[in-house]
């Protein structure tokens, strides 16, 4: 079934570990999105991606790194977690020019 | 940059009847998208209904339509005769153009509650 995958969809993390929230879509499409989701602030956009090879800071970048190697994955990794980060996270792709994004099914993250 | 801005943090309707989901964004570009998505407790995001900035028809869905504002740079949401399954958080969206990052930011939700 066509769509786009996240692993894994939870995780308790000790603060100051390293950790990678993994992302796979094989509907082909050229964007893809990470957003962290809290109450009462929406989703928030960390890092995207318009094409394999190239990536952009969102608007709560700091603490985050991601990598587009190529179109289907997205990995995002958090180099040294802290309790802030305890958040849901979204990755999302859509094809380039303006269609809807479509969501995984996210990933609960609790930094302890 | 552009904001998206929900103004209601919570809203109840009876089933049966219709409600209304308030939006409100900024931007400076003339040519954009607009999405409400509905994320029910399952956590899943689902597309509820889309609206280009270019047309002048306001978008519908069978019971959901959107009246879209486009000088008022508003975008609300009608759900006609409520069901028990609409209850969710409803998020509204914006979406840049390709040429201006292609970007999709979000408001702040509004958690939408059906009463029988």
């Amino acid at each position: 079934i066509a769509g786009i995958t996240q692993a894994p969809t939870s995780q308790i993390l000790a603060a100051g570990r390293r950790m990678t929230l993994r992302c796979t879509q094989d509907m082909r499409h050229n964007a893809m999105y990470w957003y962290r989701q809290d109450l009462g602030l929406g989703l928030r956009l960390i890092h995207y991606s318009n094409t394999a090879g190239t990536t952009g800071k969102g608007e709560v970048p700091d603490g985050y790194s991601v990598s587009r190697a190529n179109t289907d994955d997205f990995p995002l990794t958090l180099a040294s977690a802290v309790p802030s980060q305890t958040s849901v996270y979204f990755c999302a792709s859509s094809v380039s020019g303006g269609a809807e994004a479509f969501f995984g099914q996210g990933t609960r993250l609790t930094v302890v | 940059a552009q904001t998206v801005t929900q103004s209601q943090p919570e809203m109840s309707v009876q089933e049966a009847e219709t409600v209304t989901l308030s939006c409100t964004y900024d931007t400076s570009e003339s040519d954009y998208y607009l999405f409400w998505y509905k994320q029910p407790p399952s956590r899943q995001m689902i597309l509820v209904i889309r609206q280009e900035a270019y047309k002048q028809q306001n978008a519908t869905e069978n019971r959901f339509s959107v009246n879209f504002q486009k000088a008022a740079k508003s975008f609300s949401l009608k759900i006609s005769d409520s069901q028990l399954g609409d209850a969710a958080m409803y998020f509204c969206a914006y979406r840049s153009p390709y040429r201006y990052g292609n970007k999709l930011v979000f408001g702040a939700g509004t958690i939408l509650r059906v009463k029988s």
